[in-house]
């Protein structure tokens, strides 16, 4: 079975801090994408960053960058310079090969001015 | 482009009656359409995939009676609760995915459920 995990129900920072969001993940396919979502009060589900595990560069969005360790089934995703706006329900999801999303759980980021 | 809407974007109802959401793809063909409910301050869970013109498919849990889907067009799918009842009372979430990027879903807005 397919699993996404992140182990950090709640984080909080201080504007404009560096803040890491863990995800680990399980899964027995050889190429796959993995996702972070961030969905704000609004609820809309929004694409921070995309990573092809075929890829081995690291994906890269302004401020929002990921670790992908394959070998580890990791995918962190860090935010630079964080901002009031980028407190959200932040989710990482891993895409199976019937194209359904695995969720893990979310992390819940308060940015704190 | 790769809009998704969803329509209402909240409803309310009184028990026992039935309630359709309709998800469409503004720009571009969905070649599936996903339907996810959401607890508050809970991660998606997947109810059904649809492809146009089939039958959905049911996640396990999922009364595919209570929960009618129709996927008629390769733009619109909608979702009608039926006999609804307030333990149906949720956040329904529709995605879809392209043709021509089928590795993405593209995330409807969400309908807010509420059965008094």
């Amino acid at each position: 079975a397919q699993t996404v995990t992140q182990s950090q129900p709640e984080m909080s920072v201080q504007e404009a801090e560096t803040v890491t969001l863990s995800c680990t993940y399980d899964t027995s396919e050889n190429n796959y994408y993995l996702f972070w979502y961030k969905q704000p009060p609004s609820r809309q589900m929004i694409l921070v960053i995309r990573q092809e595990a075929y890829k081995q560069q690291n994906a890269t969005e302004n401020r929002f960058s990921v670790n992908f360790q394959k070998a580890a089934k990791s995918f962190s995703l860090k935010i630079s310079d964080s901002q009031l706006g980028d407190t959200a329900m932040y989710f990482c999801a891993l895409l199976a090969s019937n194209y359904q999303l695995i969720w893990g759980a979310g992390t819940k980021l308060i940015i704190k001015p | 482009g790769a809009v998704v809407s969803q329509h209402p974007s909240w409803v309310i109802c009184k028990s026992g009656t039935s309630v359709k959401i309709e998800c469409r793809s503004l720009d571009f063909q969905a070649t599936t359409m996903f339907w996810y409910r959401q607890f508050p301050k809970k991660s998606l869970m997947l109810m059904a995939t649809s492809n146009e013109g089939s039958k959905a498919t049911y996640e396990q849990g999922v009364e595919k009676d209570k929960f009618l889907i129709n996927h008629a067009s390769l733009t619109l799918s909608t979702l009608t609760v039926t006999s609804a009842h307030p333990e149906d009372s949720s956040f329904y979430i529709c995605s879809a995915n392209a043709l021509a990027v089928p590795n993405e879903q593209f995330f409807g807005p969400g309908t807010r459920l509420t059965v008094l």
